[in-house]
């Protein structure tokens, strides 16, 4: 696609629910981030991969949260038995390759925890 | 503790006046950029400078990077409803890292 694709655009989800977010990035970028932006506030580094590779996962909050990109393209970040505080939007972006080169970044999934 | 402190959080301006947004930080960065974003939109890359003392300009806005690299300004000159966003600056740490440390942002809104 034309640009970095991201599924659900809204969830809402029950206290203890289990979600899954995906996001398929520009066709060839190598490195893939996730964020995680709280209303009225900036975004916060969440994982990054490089190809399949999770090479940083330092700002997951929790072990509740996990990342993956099995075959180096479309990834899925799972929440499990979310609470309130992970309302939130999560923004993934991609970039042609490792390092200090331009991120694209998608439109987010707006997850609302009931 | 916000690594990237921005200033102001809130800016409401009329059509015309101009004005200028911080980035400031205790910390070194070897890059800077600012993005904008646009209510249910991901960010969107307007500028990166990389040496201290850079000044970069994008038609009525000019971005300026702190000698030391611990800073950055944007300022916008005659400011058009066009300009409504949400403004982060977010920084890079080292130079061959992709991961962004982003500021809090800064809701900048111009009336007719």
């Amino acid at each position: 696609g034309a640009g970095v694709s991201q599924s659900p655009r809204y969830k809402v989800a029950k206290r203890g629910q289990d979600v899954a977010l995906r996001c398929d990035p520009i066709s060839g970028h190598v490195s893939l981030f996730w964020y995680q932006q709280a209303l009225g506030q900036g975004p916060e580094f969440l994982t990054y991969f490089q190809n399949e590779a999770q090479l940083d996962k330092s700002g997951l909050p929790s072990d509740r949260f996990f990342a993956e990109r099995p075959e180096g393209s479309v990834s899925t970040l799972k929440i499990q038995r979310t609470q309130q505080e992970d309302s939130a939007v999560y923004l993934c972006a991609s970039s042609r390759e490792g390092g200090p080169t331009e991120a694209f970044f998608g439109q987010g999934t707006r997850l609302t925890v009931v | 503790t916000q690594l990237l402190e921005q200033s102001p959080q809130f800016l409401s301006i009329q059509e015309g006046e101009n004005l200028t947004v911080y980035c400031n930080s205790s910390s070194v960065f070897s890059s800077l950029q600012w993005y904008r974003q646009e209510p249910g939109e991901g960010p969107v890359l307007l500028v990166t400078v990389v040496t201290g003392g850079e000044v970069k300009k994008l038609k009525r806005l000019t971005f300026q990077f702190g000698d030391a690299r611990k800073d950055s300004s944007l300022h916008i000159t005659a400011a058009q409803p066009g300009d409504t966003g949400l403004y982060l600056c977010a920084g890079r740490r080292t130079s061959n890292t992709g991961k962004l440390i982003f500021g809090q942002g800064t809701t900048l809104q111009v009336k007719p």
